[in-house]
């Protein structure tokens, strides 16, 4: 069964950046569709962006669209979130999750696999 | 952008009464909701997906209805649980801010 497993929690100082990846297993991820997703401690979730290549680049939530990049590399099946300028409003938990799109290129909307979470805390 | 609102903020009921939440967007978005399952310390759980489909192991309780700009979530008799925040989402972007069903 896919599972989706994202890479160890950080401790970031502000004003650095992070890196959080997103890797397929126990299964393929057919055709690739990535959305990142964070949420701050007792706050509900927040959409960041997402990236289908079959579709072309990534989009995002405009409140992220300076400082954020989503990439994948179809070949590992492994996605990756990189946030930059970071600050305390920044901490939470990210997390990836696999958009509902076909072999071909048919939009079923809903996240249905997600990854186990990555927590970031961002202090001095 | 599309705001999603969810109401009620928090719902109230015991087991085996009937859940009913609401999801709506400020503008129309066909059938492209979902909604999520979020227990404490967890990630989401896809429960719908285009608005009125149940995904993958989740039980026939469970049910999504709407189009446009109105959409709901029953639960038809709650278990357990069930107890948890819900969260609606458009289009595979935007969060709705969720509903809490809380034991009474």
């Amino acid at each position: 069964q896919l599972q989706l497993v994202q890479s160890g929690a950080e401790v970031k100082n502000p004003g650095s950046s992070v890196r959080v990846s997103c890797k397929a297993s126990g299964g393929r991820f057919g055709r690739f569709a990535m959305s990142w997703v964070r949420q701050a401690p007792g706050q509900g979730l927040e959409w960041m962006g997402g990236i289908v290549p079959l579709f072309g680049s990534a989009i995002y939530a405009e409140k992220f669209q300076d400082r954020v990049t989503i990439s994948a590399d179809e070949s590992r099946d492994t996605g990756y979130m990189d946030l930059r300028g970071l600050t305390s409003d920044d901490t939470a938990i990210y997390y990836c999750a696999r958009m509902m799109v076909t072999l071909g290129g048919v939009i079923h909307y809903g996240l249905d696999v997600w990854g186990q979470g990555t927590a970031v805390t961002v202090s001095s | 952008e599309i705001v999603l609102t969810q109401f009620p903020a928090t719902l109230s009921l015991s087991p085996g009464e009937r859940a009913t939440l609401s999801c709506r967007a400020s503008r129309p978005i066909s059938n492209s909701l979902a909604w999520y399952q979020q227990r404490p310390g967890q990630a989401p759980r896809l429960l719908i997906y285009d608005a009125s489909n149940r995904a993958t192991d989740i039980p026939a309780r469970f049910s999504g209805s709407g189009s446009g700009t109105d959409f709901t979530l029953t639960i038809s008799s709650l278990e357990p649980e069930d107890f948890a925040i819900y969260y609606c989402q458009q289009r595979q972007e935007t969060f709705g801010p969720g509903t809490r069903v809380e034991i009474k």
